[in-house]
C-alpha cells in the first residue's frame, strides 16, 4: 500500500531552525517533493529530491534516504512568512500516469512566533 | 501572464445539482489534474490527463466527471452534488511527467454543497 507520514503540526520560534519530517512508504518510488501551502492559497513547489542525500534552496533544504523510507525538510532563519503548511508528496510508479502521480501526506502545519 | 486560473473561486450549491469548475492554462502544459483538499485527507487526485482527449481516473473518481477538449482546459463536473463532496478543489499542470517534473497549482475552488 502506499502511506505517507508527517506530523501535523508544529511550532518553532522566529530566527530558529525547524526540521520537519516524512516518512513515505510507497509501491514503486520515483521521486520526493516538498510544497508549501499558505492559508487559503494553492500549494507552491519548494524542493524535488529522488537520490539519497540534501538538496539547499537559500534557507531551505531538503534531505532523502531512500533506503529508509524517509525525508526531512529543513527552514532556516525562520521568518514569521514561514508559517504555512508543508506538504510532503512522492511520485509513486504504480499510481498511474507515464513516470507515476504524485501521492500526498497531510501536511504540516507550521506556526512562527516571534 | 496568467499561469494557471479557476472558476469559481467560491460556490454554494444544493444536494443533486450539476456543478462544473472550471480550470484553464495559459502554458500549454500537457498535463492536468483535479484534486480535492479535505481536513484529515490532504490533496487526493480525482482525475488527470494526459493531452486533449485522454483522461483517467485517480484515487477518489466517484461522482466526477471529467473532459479535456482543448489542451488549455479541464472542467470538472460534479454531476448530482453530495454533501460529501464539499471540499477545497484544485486544478494543477505539468508540461510533462518526468521524474523532477513539478506541478502548477490553481487558486482553489470552495464548493458547499447544501
Amino acid at each position: 500500500g502506499q502511506n505517507i507520514d508527517q506530523p501535523t503540526e508544529m511550532t518553532a520560534t522566529e530566527g530558529a531552525i525547524v526540521q520537519i519530517n516524512c516518512t513515505y512508504q510507497t509501491s514503486g518510488f520515483n521521486g520526493l517533493f516538498w510544497y508549501q501551502q499558505h492559508a487559503g492559497e494553492a500549494p507552491t513547489f519548494l524542493s524535488y529530491n529522488v537520490l539519497d542525500g540534501l538538496e539547499e534552496k537559500g534557507r531551505f533544504s531538503s534531505f532523502l534516504s531512500r533506503s529508509k523510507g524517509y525525508s526531512y525538510l529543513l527552514l532556516k532563519e525562520l521568518q514569521m512568512k514561514d508559517s504555512a503548511s508543508y506538504l510532503c508528496a512522492v511520485r509513486d510508479w504504480g499510481y498511474g500516469g507515464s513516470q507515476g502521480n504524485l501521492i500526498f501526506g497531510k501536511g504540516t502545519k507550521l506556526s512562527v512566533k516571534p | 501572464d496568467a499561469g494557471i486560473t479557476q472558476s469559481p473561486r467560491y460556490k454554494i450549491t444544493e444536494t443533486g445539482r450539476q456543478v462544473t469548475l472550471m480550470c484553464h492554462q495559459t502554458w500549454s502544459h500537457s498535463y492536468m489534474f483535479w484534486y480535492r483538499q479535505d481536513l484529515g485527507h490532504g490533496l487526493r487526485l480525482i482525475y488527470y490527463s494526459a493531452a486533449a482527449d485522454i483522461t483517467d481516473k485517480g484515487e477518489v473518481p466517484d461522482g466526477y466527471v471529467v473532459s479535456r477538449s482543448k489542451t488549455e482546459n479541464f472542467p470538472l463536473t460534479l454531476e448530482s452534488a453530495t454533501r460529501s463532496q464539499t471540499s477545497v478543489y484544485f486544478c494543477a499542470s505539468s508540461e510533462s511527467l518526468t521524474i523532477q517534473e513539478t506541478q502548477y497549482f490553481g487558486p482553489g475552488t470552495r464548493l458547499l454543497v447544501l
